[in-house]
């Protein structure tokens, strides 16, 4: 059984540009949650989508945007990059409510 | 919202030496893991233990979710398991993993 695939695993943008980044959860897992990990912030809750709707939002600027699609296939974007966006992105996948969070092996961003 | 502590922040043992790693959080919880992250920054799942005591191996973990606190125990460490275990919960009418801020565990040969 396959596991969570994050694409792609590095990036390295320069500051003022955009990024997509994918998540692909495990099969018939409906939910999706994105999370930032920087040193100095640790590990912060990004949104967490189910059955293509936002179900919860963290506490970031308007340029960090998600989607999901009906095959549970989640996007993040985020849009006029700044220095401090660098950071190691994990998505995690859960079948539902109350279950156990799997993740994937992250998307390390470095904004020049 | 909900608050994690982990404790200790850093720990340095030597090969072979037991470990206890402890998460007190500040509400009632519905949903409790305990993760490690390897070199590369993956969250590898250890436990997923809302409650009670489970083991696997050379790990173990138990909740008391009465007294708000999980403990994670290693024993007879190997150089391997050096790295950064995070506990996270999720608080009842919430959908988001709230993460404690890490346990370094240096493991010495």
């Amino acid at each position: 059984k396959a596991g969570v695939t994050q694409t792609p695993r590095y990036l390295i943008k320069t500051r003022g540009q955009q990024v997509t980044l994918s998540c692909s959860p495990i099969s018939g897992h409906r939910s999706v949650s994105w999370y930032q990990q920087t040193p100095g912030q640790g590990l912060q809750f990004l949104f967490e989508y189910f059955s293509e709707t936002q179900r919860n939002k963290g506490n970031f600027p308007g340029r960090f945007s998600g989607r999901q699609f009906s095959n549970s296939r989640s996007e993040m974007n985020v849009s006029t990059l700044e220095l401090g966006d660098s950071a190691l992105y994990l998505c995690a996948s859960r079948r539902g409510t109350d279950t156990e969070a799997f993740f994937g092996q992250g998307t390390r961003l470095t904004v020049v | 919202g909900i608050q994690v502590e982990q404790s200790p922040p850093d720990l340095i043992l030597q090969e072979g030496a037991n470990s206890t790693l402890r998460c007190n959080f500040s509400d009632s919880v519905n949903n409790l893991q305990w993760f490690h992250q390897n070199p590369w920054g993956q969250l590898i799942n250890l436990f997923y233990i809302p409650s009670g005591t489970k083991q696997n191996g050379r790990l173990s973990a138990t909740t008391v979710a009465t007294e708000r606190y999980s403990l994670l125990y290693i024993s007879s460490s190997q150089t391997t398991d050096s790295g950064v275990y995070f506990c996270a919960v999720i608080n009842f009418g919430n959908e988001k993993l709230t993460f404690g801020t890490g346990t370094r565990l240096t493991i010495i040969p």
